[in-house]
């Protein structure tokens, strides 16, 4: 399966202030997803990356909290702007490869804390 | 839309009994059922799946089971192990390069 990398691993950022998060694939991928992952919690998704066009986000998620683009089809990133400790959380990056017939594999994830 | 529900929450077994981890979906176009398993401080992993044209899939000591008719379907760990004590996530999807919706997950513990 393709190799997936996010950048940073973890970071910790003070209240207002905005972080990109990265996810590198090291083959191109048909879909990429972002999940957030609150402690103790199953996987929430945020949003389907599409390549070349606007997100496609879930309820409860929108566009200005979490910018994501996804210029090619092996990169993405998120934005989690304007932070508050309620964004404290792990975000990850998943893929489904071409072919892959519906079979998701995660990054490792970015751990984010919020002061 | 899609909601996964998963029972128990928690889960402690004896090594080598089994353990039992079910889930229910709502919506009847689902028909792909992904397990993850997810230790501690790591990423979700993918141990196994099923399709709906399946009703059960088998991998050494694991295996799934699934009803459509009553939207189940259930994952089976027999011989447990201590590595075995993880948290693991049940989901649904409906096709392929579609979102996949995930359950609120087990956590099992393996006492050796």
């Amino acid at each position: 399966s393709a190799v997936i990398s996010q950048k940073p691993s973890r970071d910790i950022c003070q209240r207002g202030t905005s972080l990109t998060i990265q996810c590198q694939v090291d083959s191109q991928v048909t879909m990429m997803f972002w999940y957030r992952q609150q402690p103790g919690q199953s996987l929430t998704l945020i949003a389907t990356a599409n390549q070349g066009s606007e997100a496609t986000y879930e309820s409860g998620f929108v566009i200005d909290k979490f910018p994501i683009s996804r210029p090619n089809l092996t990169f993405s990133t998120l934005t989690v702007s304007n932070m508050s400790p309620e964004d404290s959380s792990i975000y990850l990056c998943s893929v489904e490869e071409v072919g892959a017939n519906n079979e998701q594999f995660f990054g490792p994830g970015t751990r984010l804390t919020v002061l | 839309g899609e909601n996964v529900e998963q029972h128990p929450s928690t889960l402690s077994v004896q090594e080598g009994d089994s353990a039992v981890i079910k889930c229910t979906y709502s919506d009847s176009a689902s028909n792909y059922f992904p397990w993850y398993k997810q230790e501690l401080g790591k990423r979700p992993q993918l141990i196994i799946d099923i399709r709906s044209n399946v009703g059960e899939k088998k991998d050494q000591r694991i295996a799934v089971t699934l009803n459509k008719t009553a939207k189940h379907f259930s994952l089976h760990i027999t011989e447990t192990q201590p590595e075995d004590s993880a948290v693991y996530f049940c989901a649904a999807s409906k096709t392929s390069y579609d979102k996949v919706i995930f359950g609120p997950g087990t956590s099992l513990s393996v006492i050796p």
